[in-house]
């Protein structure tokens, strides 16, 4: 199994342009998550999606947009990058009592 | 506002020595999970505990939930280079909540 896996690892964009960025998770998983991770900020939520077919945002979601597409993939779309947005971001999925969760390797974000 | 402050921000000790990690809240917790995170990685889990009072142990790891389920903390016996990384605590105020995380304390261990 690998888990949950991220594509890219690593992407630079420059102000205004658009990306989405992919997640997968193969441990059968309801609930997906994705976070950003910025320097003394811990990890924030974007968006999350409790089952298929729903989505909701958390504490930080403007100026992004995503989509469950089936039980196994989530993905996050920048429509159009801010330098604010570089950050590291991490998708996570989760299926146990607790909600706890599984994380991805991250994908870091530059926006010039 | 920041509802999970994890004390302290940066620990950087010698191999061998002791340390304590601490994570409160004003708020109370259904459970409350710690992860430990390497640079370049992900998160991963560690432990999840459920009950106040509760004390669970991971090898040289021991993490205990507060009796009124506000805070927890995290103790490394006899700390190793292996056990650098990033710590982060996360609670849920329900089981089908979204977690909460903590700011996270980054711990360096010395040979």
């Amino acid at each position: 199994n690998a888990g949950v896996t991220q594509t890219p690892k690593f992407q630079v964009l420059k102000t205004g342009q658009s990306m989405t960025l992919q997640c997968a998770q193969d441990m059968n998983h309801n609930s997906m998550y994705w976070y950003r991770q910025d320097p003394g900020m811990g990890l924030r939520l974007i968006y999350y999606s409790a089952s298929e077919g729903t989505t909701d945002k958390g504490e930080v979601p403007n100026g992004y947009n995503v989509s469950r597409l089936n039980k196994r993939e989530f993905s996050l779309r920048l429509e159009s990058a801010a330098p604010s947005q570089t950050s590291v971001y991490f998708c996570a999925s989760s299926g146990t009592s607790y909600n706890e969760q599984f994380f991805g390797p991250g994908t870091r974000l530059t926006v010039l | 506002t920041q509802l999970l402050e994890q004390s302290p921000q940066f620990l950087s000790i010698q191999e061998g020595e002791n340390l304590t990690v601490y994570c409160n809240s004003s708020s109370v917790f259904s459970s409350l999970q710690w992860y430990r995170q390497e640079p370049g990685e992900g998160p991963v889990l560690l432990v999840t505990v459920v009950t106040g009072g509760e004390v669970k142990k991971l090898k040289r790891l021991t993490f205990q939930f507060g009796d009124a389920r506000k805070d927890s903390s995290l103790h490394i016996t006899a700390a190793q280079p292996g056990d650098t990384g990033l710590y982060l605590c996360a609670g849920a105020r329900t089981n089908t909540d979204k977690l909460i995380f903590g700011t996270g304390t980054r711990l360096q261990v010395f040979p």
